[in-house]
């Protein structure tokens, strides 16, 4: 089983639309991080969250991590093609070096 | 992802041979992390190393597989004798610290294929 389970597992949609993924885990984190990962190439990241609560905004991306530090979700607005490719967050627990993945959400957005 | 780089991109290897993977941090960072990919799968640590030293292992095979971090150099995974089940992709991320909310930027791997 993941540490971190990400949710939907694949998501497409049409461009204009507004979406929403998830990560959720039973274990409290340090901080979590949302990458995005294009084929071929590794994952950029996109944002790290660290206190309970907090949303971040970068451009049409909004991240929220959850009040207990479990929990975190990504929201889209008028998704784009661009936006098209493998979501992964990944969180630091208070006792691991280590960084846990989750297996991804996989975006696929049509024009 | 400028910064990080990762040699070679691709690596072909027969059974039973030995695969060098280099990873050098982007600069200024002095932690490295090896994580594994399977395909449709997120990533899997590894190995932790800062500096001469390896900080966890947890995530390593014990046998066969090795990584250090020379104080001149790269940070280098080695896998010997490797075997069909070693495919994948395989990550190297830095950080400046290994502090929990400093992040991990990763190049873009080497993909191993065992023939």
């Amino acid at each position: 089983t993941q540490l971190l389970e990400q949710s939907p597992q694949f998501l497409s949609i049409q461009e204009g639309e507004n979406l929403t993924v998830y990560c959720n885990s039973s274990s409290v984190f340090s901080s979590l991080q949302w990458y995005r990962q294009e084929p071929g190439e590794g994952p950029v990241l996109l944002v790290t969250v660290v206190t309970g609560g907090e949303v971040k905004k970068l451009k049409r991306l909004t991240f929220q991590f959850g009040d207990a530090r479990k929990d975190s979700s990504l929201h889209i607005t008028a998704a784009q093609p661009g936006d098209t490719g493998l979501y992964l967050c990944a969180g630091r627990t208070y006792n691991n070096n280590d960084m846990r993945f989750g297996a991804g959400t996989r975006l696929t957005v049509k024009p | 992802n400028a910064g990080v780089m990762q040699n070679p991109r691709h690596l072909v290897r027969r059974r039973g041979q030995e695969a060098r993977l280099r990873c050098s941090p982007m600069k200024g960072h002095s932690h490295v992390y090896w994580y594994r990919q399977l395909p449709e799968e997120g990533l899997k640590f590894m190995v932790y190393l800062q500096k001469e030293n390896i900080i966890d292992e947890s995530g390593m095979p014990k046998e066969r597989f090795s990584a250090e971090f020379p104080k001149e150099g790269p940070s280098i995974l080695r896998i010997q004798q490797v075997v069909r089940g070693d495919s994948a992709a395989y990550f190297c991320a830095s950080s400046s610290t290994g502090g929990a909310d400093q992040p991990q930027h990763f190049g873009d791997g080497t993909r191993l294929s065992i023939l």
